[in-house]
């Protein structure tokens, strides 16, 4: 069935290194990629999203980067902070059931 | 807006009671889906809606049940409440539309304990 895979599971960068977070996915016809970011005891929001059309998006320290031939596409936080701590969850579209199926987090670590 | 609301925030079930976890967006979004979260791990597919009267299982719909009856309401029902449903449930929607996908906004959340 449809799948994706999310590395790693947990991170720890020192406080103003760069991480970044890779996922690939099953289905071809995936077209929508968004990345979540969960704060402890909060609600996952969206951070970042990225369509099927378009290699590269890039907003302020976050960018997500899509290789569709290789069906995998990546989370890029640059200069990160203490608030960046937090759980992040990639995600794909499955077109011809209208979901979308999430990885299964990773835990991001910043060391001070 | 008040976005996505879910109630009650926390609950405790004796095994083998039943409730209904409500949720509603006022924000006349389409799609609307339920999630589990259980400690530590990521998000499970409930069931979802694609639009009012319309409702279809997710990855883990054993156990539960659903109705949409109108665009802003999608009540989760649980039956016979075992401790393996004990996780935060999370209510989301979205507008979708042709063959776009659109941002998730999500609920706050229901912590449910089953003892």
């Amino acid at each position: 069935g449809e799948n994706v895979e999310q590395h790693p599971s947990t991170l720890s960068v020192q406080e103003g290194d760069s991480a970044v977070i890779k996922c690939t996915y099953s289905d071809s016809a995936s077209n929508y990629f968004p990345w979540y970011k969960q704060e402890l005891g909060k609600r996952p929001q969206l951070i970042i999203d990225i369509r099927s059309n378009v290699g590269e998006k890039k907003d302020q320290r976050i960018a997500v980067t899509l290789n569709k031939t290789a069906k995998h596409f990546s989370l890029h936080i640059t200069e990160t902070q203490p608030e960046d701590s937090a759980v992040y969850f990639c995600a794909a579209s499955i077109p011809r059931d209208d979901k979308i199926i999430f990885g299964k987090g990773t835990r991001l670590h910043i060391l001070p | 807006n008040a976005g996505v609301t879910q109630t009650p925030k926390f609950r405790i079930l004796k095994i083998g009671q039943s409730m209904t976890l409500q949720c509603a967006q006022d924000m006349n979004h389409n799609y609307m889906y339920w999630y589990r979260q259980d400690p530590g791990m990521g998000l499970k597919l409930i069931y979802y809606s694609v639009g009012a009267g319309i409702t279809d299982k997710g990855e883990v719909p054993n156990g539960y049940n659903v109705s949409r009856s109108t665009t802003e309401d999608f009540p989760l029902r649980l039956e016979l409440a075992a401790p393996s449903q004990t996780s935060v449930y999370f209510c989301a929607s979205s507008y979708t539309g042709g063959e776009s996908n659109y941002e998730q906004y999500f609920g706050p959340g229901t912590r449910l304990t089953v003892t």
